[in-house]
Formats: C-alpha cells, structure tokens, sequence
C-alpha cells in the first residue's frame, strides 16, 4: 500500500545539524513533488518545504529559508530534510506528504501524509 | 508569511451542521482555487478531507463539503458525529510553489 515513513528525528543541541529522512513505498516516488511540513508541540500545522518530482525545484518557508535543504533520491525513493543552526524554534513533529494527482485529488493537495518524527531542539 | 485564520473552536450537537472558517487574502485563497482542508485526530497524521475548494477524495463522507467566496473558505460538517471531533486545518497554494496552512480548529462534539 500506499506508504511514507519518516526517520532521522531525535534531540539535538542547539546550532547543530539533522537530517530527516522519507522512505516511500507503494507508489512510483519519482512521478510526485514531495512536501515537508512541521507541527509544533500543542501547535498548528506549518508547511515547511516542497521539491518537485525531479528535485529541479525546491522552496522553503521564510522560516526556514537558508537553514533547510530539501533533496531526494529517486534510485531510492527517499526524501530528504538537511537542518541546519536548529534553534527550540524548530521542535517539532516533522511530517513529509506527497502531491495528490487528478486521479485522486489533486496536485495541490497533501494526499499521504507518514506518521511524522519528533525533533527536540534543546541544550 | 502569517497563516491563514480560523477560529480556534467550533462545537455542535450530535447530527447538527457546522461551520469553519478560514480567512486568507488575495494572494492565497482569493487568488487560486486551490484550497483543501485536513482532519488531524490526536496523536495522528492529518487527512485530505477535501482539495480545490470543494471536492472530496474518495472514501471521504458525503457529510464534509467545502466552498469559497473571496479571499474566505468554509468547511462544512452536517449531521455531526462523534468521530468528527478532531482539528481541522485549511491551506491554500500561495503561488511561486509555497503553501500556507491556517491557525486550526478545534471541533468539539456535545
């Protein structure tokens, strides 16, 4: 079926770095852009980045804008988030979703959703 | 890059009908017809419930409809149940390949 699953999360310090990683599975990876979106503990949610289909693409978030990288790999059908100078701002449930498609909803839509990974960002 | 606004809580009745909704501007919602909502149960991923203002994904209930007007999109419950009760969240494409969510809404279930 259908699946995203999401790893890489955990407690960091501060400045320092992480990389969240996207397996999926059940559908073809490199036919969809990918998105990012956090959630803060008792917060809303917050899109984060997106990546076209091919990686050509990418955009971040103004809050994120020059401390995130979003990348993929295609051969692997995983997604990738490099964060970079986290500060607690950043705590967050991180979740990756995938673009709907005409078939189903649509291209602007967050169709799947993985069940997210918690980043601490504390001293 | 301030989200989109909804009000932080809605309640209902058992098989009443409410209302949520979410306020934007030009640049977003009253720019594109490009709007979905999501349902978030505690502890869960959120759901498409519905995309491009009004259209539902299959396997989402007849009860959950969605419109616009202007800059502002509402996401309808009818005949409210208990398995309603969940966060909803709208969001928008803000063109130039960047999304905006609103601040949520709590339903609650009497």
């Amino acid at each position: 079926q259908v699946q995203l699953v999401e790893s890489g999360g955990g407690v960091v310090q501060p400045g320092r770095s992480l990389r969240l990683s996207c397996a999926a599975s059940g559908f073809t990876f490199s036919g969809y852009s990918m998105r990012w979106v956090r959630q803060a503990p008792g917060k809303g949610l917050e899109w984060v980045a997106i990546i076209s289909y091919d990686g050509s693409n990418q955009n971040y978030a103004g809050s994120v804008k020059g401390r995130f990288t979003v990348s993929r790999d295609n051969s692997k059908d995983t997604l990738y988030l490099q964060m970079n100078s986290l500060s607690a701002e950043d705590t967050a449930v991180y979740y990756c979703a995938r673009e709907g498609s005409p078939g189903s909803s649509s291209w602007y839509a967050f169709e799947i959703w993985g069940q997210g990974t918690m980043v601490t960002v504390s001293s | 890059q301030s989200a989109l606004t909804q009000p932080a809580s809605v309640s209902g009745s058992p098989g009443q009908s409410i209302t949520i909704s979410c306020t934007g501007t030009s640049s977003d919602i009253g720019g594109y017809n490009y709007v979905s909502w999501y349902q978030q149960h505690p502890g869960k991923a959120p759901k498409l419930m519905i995309f491009d203002v009004s259209n539902r994904p299959s396997g989402v209930s007849d009860r959950f409809s969605g419109s616009k007007s202007g800059n502002t999109a509402s996401l309808t419950i009818s005949g409210l149940q208990a398995e309603d009760e969940a966060d909803y969240y709208c969001s928008s494409y803000r063109g130039s390949y960047t999304y905006v969510f609103g601040t949520g809404t709590k339903v609650t279930v009497l």
